[in-house]
């Protein structure tokens, strides 16, 4: 399986903050990766497909990037509209897996 | 709009059995591999299960594998998740998502296993 170790679990940030969230995989999964946001109650939102490919109407302050097994996204300005929990999912092979999750907390 | 809709979620014993339903619109459902995809109770993303736009492959998680049974309706836009054998930990909301890297998401329905 192609399992996928995100980092931090947790973090807390300001509005205006840098913020680098990983995600490492365990087998190269050649770009297949996607980023999700989840608020609190609400169903996941897909950010980012192929590593780098912003989806419609996400904000350009998010961007990804990485390769093989290592990727990173990151949100340049944190606003607040930010806060929330982010998970990475590879979609190279099956089983599909998501990353842990990364809860972005208001220092 | 692009819009999916599970239903099908409750209270269920242990051991018992619910079938989930998700009904798409505004896209070519046929043409899509579809996905079930959980999450337990103040955890994180789980996928389920897979079935390709024709029903031909079918994939599922080893958690449910040999309990739960994915099915399609393309002639009613419908994804199905035949749950068996229930157990407390299967408890999530479950929601359907479209194609492999989950562009789009339901709501999600319920299910809780209790006694």
């Amino acid at each position: 399986a192609f399992l996928l170790t995100q980092s931090p679990s947790s973090l807390s940030a300001s509005v205006g903050d840098r913020v680098i969230i990983t995600c490492r995989a365990t087998q190269d999964i050649s770009g297949a990766l996607a980023w999700f946001q989840q608020k609190p109650g609400r169903t996941p939102r897909l950010l980012i497909l192929d590593v780098y490919r912003l989806q419609n109407g996400v904000p350009s302050r998010f961007s990804g990037s990485g390769s093989g097994t290592d990727f990173t996204l990151t949100i340049s300005s944190l606003q607040p509209e930010d806060f929330a929990t982010y998970y990475c999912q590879q979609f190279y092979g099956y089983p599909l897996t998501f990353g842990g999750g990364t809860k972005v907390e208001i220092k | 709009d692009v819009l999916l809709v599970e239903s099908g979620g409750g209270l269920v014993k242990p051991g018992g059995s619910l079938r989930l339903s998700c009904v798409a619109s505004g896209f070519d459902f046929s043409s899509y591999t579809m996905n079930w995809v959980r999450q337990a109770p103040g955890k994180g993303l789980a996928w389920v299960s897979s079935i390709s736009s024709s029903g031909s492959y079918i994939y599922y998680s080893d958690s449910v594998k040999g309990r739960f049974t994915v099915s399609r309706d393309n002639a009613k836009n419908s994804l199905y998740l035949q749950m068996n054998s229930l157990r407390a930990e299967d408890t999530a909301i479950y929601y359907c998502a479209r194609t492999d890297y989950m562009d789009v998401w339901g709501k999600g329905t319920t299910v809780t296993v209790s006694s």
